[in-house]
């Protein structure tokens, strides 16, 4: 299994540029997310879904749009990039929400860096 | 809102030394988690304590959820090099988040040789 994978690596975007950030899994997993970490702020829920077809927003949703389609794939959409945008992207899917015994044990893909200037 | 507070924010100690991890609420969660991230990757799981009170040890880490399922603490034992990472502690509920993580601010340790 390749567990979650996310693309690209790296980007530099021009302000008001789009783009959109890719997230595929292969452990079937129903609930996916999306974060972003900046410089020692830990992580921020952007989107969520917890199954194809039903997503939802998180703590800081303004200036994103994703789309679930299928259970694997989950992107992130990004469509005026502004300065305030630049920041590290982590996708993360879980088979469980919230179990009694599991909790919500996430798995992460290895994240985008983007930059927007 | 539901907040996590992990204290220190950095930690410098040498191979072989102890350390305690701290992270800290005034809300109850149902379960808490601690990830380690390591430099241009995404956070690993280490562990999920769920029961208050409960001691869950993985080798030379010791991790601890306080009575009251406000708090937690990771303890390692004669730090390592590979130890070296930012260690996130992340909380869930069943009730405001819905069962979304709360991630703390993160605990960058370095340790060296």
């Amino acid at each position: 299994n390749a567990g979650v994978t996310q693309t690209p690596k790296f980007r530099i975007l021009k302000i008001g540029q789009s783009m959109t950030l890719q997230c595929t899994q292969d452990m079937n997993h129903n609930y996916m997310y999306w974060y972003r970490q900046d410089p020692g702020m830990g992580l921020k829920l952007i989107y969520y879904s917890v199954g194809a077809g039903i997503t939802d927003k998180g703590e800081v949703p303004n200036g994103y749009n994703v789309s679930r389609s299928t259970t694997e794939d989950f992107p992130l959409r990004l469509e005026l990039a502004a300065p305030s945008q630049t920041s590290v992207y982590f996708c993360a899917s879980s088979y469980y929400r919230l179990a009694a015994s599991r909790g919500n044990e996430q798995f992460f893909g290895p994240g985008t860096r983007l930059t927007v200037l | 809102t539901q907040l996590l507070e992990q204290s220190p924010q950095f930690l410098s100690i040498q191979e072989g030394e102890n350390l305690t991890v701290y992270c800290n609420s005034s809300s109850v969660f149902s379960s808490l988690q601690w990830y380690r991230q390591e430099p241009g990757e995404g956070p690993v799981l280490l562990v999920t304590v769920v029961t208050g009170g409960e001691v869950k040890k993985l080798k030379r880490l010791t991790f601890q959820f306080g009575d009251a399922r406000k708090d937690s603490s990771l303890h390692i034992t004669a730090a390592q090099p590979g130890d070296t990472g930012l260690y996130l502690c992340a909380g869930a509920n069943y009730g405001g988040s819905q069962g979304n993580l709360i991630f703390g601010k993160g605990t960058k340790l370095s340790v060296k040789p």
